[in-house]
């Protein structure tokens, strides 16, 4: 089966801080990953995403790399938040279809 | 809000009984997708539609999971008697329907307890 995985379970920086979530993942099939954030009682959230095509993009205050050598991928969160305190999920799909591949889930808490 | 809806929020049922959970994806999307989320775990995938057609269904969705979307539009998961194993937050997602590897929307999720 997959296995997407994270490589901490739980990080708390203080706000104003970057943060650096990292995600492994196995199937090297896998060429669309998706980053996360879910808060509590609330579905996944959308923040960003990459293609294999590509081992860096970035959006507002987040930036996903990947690196398909080892199989790892990073969400970077600059300046953060209070309000980016949530579970990050990275999901990963190979090539031949749409069902996505989900880890355990980062958990972030931001210090004020 | 990103514009998939899913009601009930919550369930609470006893072991036994079945209970039906309803899914609006976003109007424009093809693609809908089931998920089942336990506590600190990230979400499984059960199955998808496109349009009407069920195209792929997990291991996970064992013979007491049934779901249906027969107008292309909602969707409905069912779970006949329920088992106390089946308490989870079962998550919705939606996309555009033309082609792999979509971005996938949720909605906010129906969370269910089995007595």
């Amino acid at each position: 089966g997959e296995s997407v995985g994270l490589h901490l379970p739980t990080l708390s920086v203080q706000e104003g801080d970057n943060s650096i979530i990292n995600c492994a993942y196995s199937n090297s099939a896998s060429d669309y990953f998706i980053w996360y954030k879910q808060e509590s009682g609330k579905g996944p959230q959308f923040i960003i995403d990459i293609r294999s095509n590509m081992d860096k993009r970035q959006g507002q205050r987040v930036t996903v790399l990947l690196n398909k050598t080892v199989k790892h991928l990073s969400l970077q969160i600059a300046a953060t938040q209070p309000g980016d305190s949530a579970v990050y999920f990275c999901a990963e799909t190979p090539n031949t279809g749409n069902q996505f591949y989900f880890g355990t889930g980062t958990s972030l808490t931001v210090i004020p | 809000d990103t514009g998939v809806s899913q009601n009930p929020r919550h369930k609470i049922t006893k072991r036994g009984q079945n209970v039906t959970f309803r899914c609006d994806p976003i109007s424009e999307h093809n693609r809908l997708y089931w998920y089942r989320q336990t506590l600190g775990q990230g979400p499984e995938f059960l199955t998808y539609f496109q349009n009407e057609a069920q195209l792929e269904k997990s291991r996970l969705l064992s013979d007491r999971f049934s779901a249906e979307r027969p107008k292309g539009s909602f969707s409905t998961l069912e779970i006949q008697r329920t088992e106390q194993g089946d308490s989870a937050m079962y998550l919705c997602a939606s996309s555009l329907g033309t082609g792999l590897q979509e971005t996938q929307y949720f909605g906010p999720g129906t969370r269910l307890l089995v007595l």
